[in-house]
């Protein structure tokens, strides 16, 4: 059974660094890329970005480029998503999806359970 | 980046009704549209992927339909677990863009 599974809920202050992870199962993790989502309070959903973990190479929204950074550990099938200083703006849940791909384009067809990250003074 | 517009925003229906939601894109997509449900408090599930083919192990009262830039959701016979948040999302260049959502209520 694929799974993708999230860490838990965070809360940080203002300026504070933040790492939060997706750990993907029952599947070969090298073969997908894996993508993460925004959702803010009461919000839609929003790509940020998506990392290739066989390498490591990774693809950024304009939005989100140089705001976070997506990384990933193969060796261990988990995926990273980090702020360096964060912003009261990054309240929001954070999704992790698998990147599917059909014969018309890619799909996200498996979701963590999402990380729900506050940050507040 | 393609900008992805759902119309209504919102809807509201009774159970065993047949709603139609759609999705527009800036520019043609050819078939590279995919569609997602969301129950609040739940992450979103793939509905619909290339338009028109149902995700494996959800229900055939869900369709797609469309190329280019206008596509549709269809539900067939609403049923009380359908009343949720659904999203368009282009897949045809990065950044892979979502509609706004259209939320479906019961009336």
């Amino acid at each position: 059974e694929v799974q993708l599974v999230q860490s838990g809920a965070e809360v940080r202050k203002p300026g504070e660094s933040l790492r939060i992870s997706c750990k993907g199962s029952g599947y070969s993790f090298t073969s997908y890329w894996i993508i993460w989502v925004r959702q803010m309070p009461g919000k839609g959903l929003e790509w940020m970005g998506r990392i290739d973990p066989s390498d490591s190479y990774t693809n950024y929204s304009p939005s989100f480029q140089g705001h976070v950074t997506i990384s990933a550990d193969k060796s261990i099938s988990t995926a990273y998503l980090q702020w360096s200083s964060l912003k009261a703006s990054d309240t929001a849940m954070y999704y992790c999806a698998r990147l599917g791909q059909s014969r018309d384009g890619y799909n996200f067809d498996y979701w963590g359970q999402g990380t729900l990250v506050t940050v507040s003074s | 980046d393609i900008q992805m517009t759902q119309s209504p925003s919102s809807l509201s229906a009774s159970v065993g009704d047949r709603v139609t939601i759609t999705c527009r894109a800036s520019q043609s997509i050819s078939s590279y549209l995919n569609w997602y449900q969301q129950i609040p408090g739940k992450a979103p599930k793939l509905l619909i992927y290339a338009a028109s083919s149902l995700q494996s192990g959800v229900p055939s009262r869900f369709s797609g339909s469309g190329s280019g830039t206008d596509f549709t959701l269809t539900i067939r016979s609403l049923q009380p677990e359908d009343f949720a948040t659904y999203y368009c999302q282009q897949s045809y260049s990065t950044p892979y863009t979502f509609g706004q959502g259209t939320k479906l209520e019961i009336k």
